[in-house]
C-alpha cells in the first residue's frame, strides 16, 4: 500500500515569496492533516480535513497561511509571504476515520532565509 | 488550548535497561491515545495504540490512567537501536470535531552500549 505523498522533500525561499507544499495522502482516507514541526518540538497542527471539510484550523496563522484540499483527496499548503519563523518541517498526515491512528508523509524541509 | 505535556529528557540509559515513560494531558473527554517515534530528520510512526486495558507489544508496553489523565510507556531489554524521540500522541476531540490528534514535544532516548 503506498503512503502518504508530500512534495517537494526541501524547499529554500527567501523571506517574504511564496511557497506551495503539495500532500496526496493514502488511498481512502478521508481525513487529511497538516502539521508545523519547528527543530526539538513534537508536531504542532495547522489544520485537519474531513474529505474537504476544514474540522479545525485555529493554530493556522491565517494571515500568511492557506489550505485547501478542494476534491477530498490531495491538498496544498500555501504560505504567503513567508517569515524567518517559518522554517520548519511541514509534515503532511492521514487517517482513514477522524482522529484515529495517523499516517505521515516523510515531510518537507523548508528554510527561510 | 488543551495540552499534552511529556519529560523532554534526554533519557540516557544503558543497553538491556528498562525504561519507562510518563505523558500527561489534559482534556479528560480524549478517546484515543497513540504512542509515536521519530527518528532523527524522519518522520514520526506509530509505535503503538495505547488501550484502557493496557497493552503490550513484544518489549513495549502502553498503560493508560484515565482518572489521572496520564499515559505511560515502558521499554524493557532497550536495544540501541531503541534510541529515538518517543511522542505522546491525543486525540483531543471530545466530540465537536476540534482539537483533533495533539502532539507532546517527546522525550529523547539514548541507548548506550
Amino acid at each position: 500500500e503506498a503512503g502518504v505523498a508530500q512534495s517537494p522533500r526541501y524547499k529554500i525561499i527567501e523571506k517574504r515569496q511564496s511557497v506551495a507544499f503539495w500532500c496526496n495522502p493514502i488511498s481512502g482516507h478521508a481525513t487529511l492533516y497538516w502539521y508545523q514541526q519547528i527543530l526539538g518540538q513534537g508536531p504542532k497542527l495547522l489544520i485537519q480535513f474531513q474529505n474537504n471539510g476544514v474540522v479545525d484550523d485555529s493554530q493556522l496563522p491565517k494571515d500568511r497561511f492557506s489550505a485547501e484540499r478542494l476534491k477530498g483527496v490531495d491538498s496544498t499548503l500555501k504560505i504567503q509571504p513567508a517569515k524567518l519563523e517559518d522554517s520548519a518541517v511541514y509534515l503532511c498526515a492521514s487517517s482513514s476515520q477522524l482522529n484515529t491512528e495517523a499516517f505521515f508523509g516523510q515531510g518537507t524541509r523548508l528554510t527561510v532565509v | 488550548r488543551k495540552e499534552v505535556e511529556q519529560d523532554p529528557g534526554p533519557f540516557n540509559v544503558p543497553e538491556g535497561a528498562t525504561v519507562a515513560f510518563n505523558c500527561t494531558y489534559s482534556n479528560s473527554a480524549s478517546q484515543s491515545f497513540f504512542w509515536y517515534r521519530q527518528d532523527c530528520r524522519k518522520e514520526p510512526k506509530l509505535l503503538m495504540s495505547v488501550y484502557s486495558s493496557g497493552n503490550e507489544d513484544g518489549r513495549f508496553t502502553a498503560q493508560l490512567n484515565r482518572a489521572s489523565q496520564y499515559i505511560s510507556l515502558l521499554i524493557r531489554d532497550s536495544k540501541l537501536s531503541d534510541s529515538a524521540t518517543y511522542l505522546c500522541v491525543v486525540n483531543m476531540n471530545s466530540g465537536g470535531g476540534a482539537d483533533g490528534l495533539t502532539f507532546g514535544k517527546g522525550t529523547h532516548l539514548i541507548i548506550q552500549p
